[in-house]
């Protein structure tokens, strides 16, 4: 079955960066494209930004451009963001999500990672 | 302060309908499909219906979807209390060229 499977918890101070891991399974890799939406506690949604695993392309919201990279190990099925500058208010939980290139749906998500900034 | 719109909360008796409403604008909700997601505490959102009024494999008919203009609503039929969660409408925004979401509805059943 499809899976997404993410890195554990990481506390970190202002400043530092932290990155996270999205091991997928059970689809190929290269036919989705890879998104990273957070949700701080109590909070909503918040998409953040897609990288095609194909040719490793991305784009992200523009509030978090020149803090935030996408990547991926094809190798290793995997897609990494990692946050750079850690403030405080990105204390939240980070989700990998699959979408296919086009006018389509989040349809499997990750089951999400607890970033906490605190100094 | 999210690109779409919806109510923070709605409520319901058991058995009941309640709707929920997401409203956007030309750029997003006007020009592509909307598709919503249910969320559980603690848990990871899941695709509820996708392309403004389809429901993937394995969501009961009592949800339904649909769209006008510049809003979406979700419809929930013969309520139970196990739909009580966290509710979350979505599209691409043409001008942002970003993903935006509802800021979430909370939906009680009484």
């Amino acid at each position: 079955q499809i899976q997404l499977m993410q890195s554990g918890a990481e506390v970190k101070k202002p400043g530092a960066s932290v990155k996270v891991s999205c091991r997928t399974s059970g689809y190929t890799f290269n036919n989705y494209f890879m998104h990273w939406v957070r949700q701080a506690p109590g909070q909503g949604l918040e998409w953040m930004g897609w990288m095609n695993p194909n040719i490793g392309g991305t784009n992200s919201a523009q509030k978090f451009q020149g803090r935030v990279t996408m990547t991926r190990d094809p190798s290793k099925n995997t897609a990494y963001m990692e946050l750079s500058n850690l403030r405080s208010d990105d204390t939240a939980i980070y989700f990998c999500v699959r979408r296919r290139s086009g006018d389509y749906p989040f349809d499997y998500w990750g089951q999400g990672t607890l970033v906490t900034v605190s100094s | 302060q999210s690109i779409l719109t919806q109510p923070p909360s709605v409520s319901a008796a058991p058995g009941q309908k309640v709707t929920i409403s997401c409203s956007g604008s030309s750029s997003n909700i006007g020009r592509n499909v909307v598709s919503w997601y249910q969320q559980f505490p603690r848990t990871a959102p899941k695709l509820l219906i996708y392309e403004n009024n389809k429901r993937p494999s394995g969501i009961p008919d009592r949800f339904s979807g649909s769209r006008s203009g510049t809003s979406a609503t979700l419809a929930i039929t013969g309520l139970q209390t196990g739909d009580e969660a966290d509710y979350y409408c979505a599209t691409w925004d043409s001008s942002l060229v970003e993903g935006v979401f509802g800021g979430g509805t909370k939906l009680t059943v009484l």
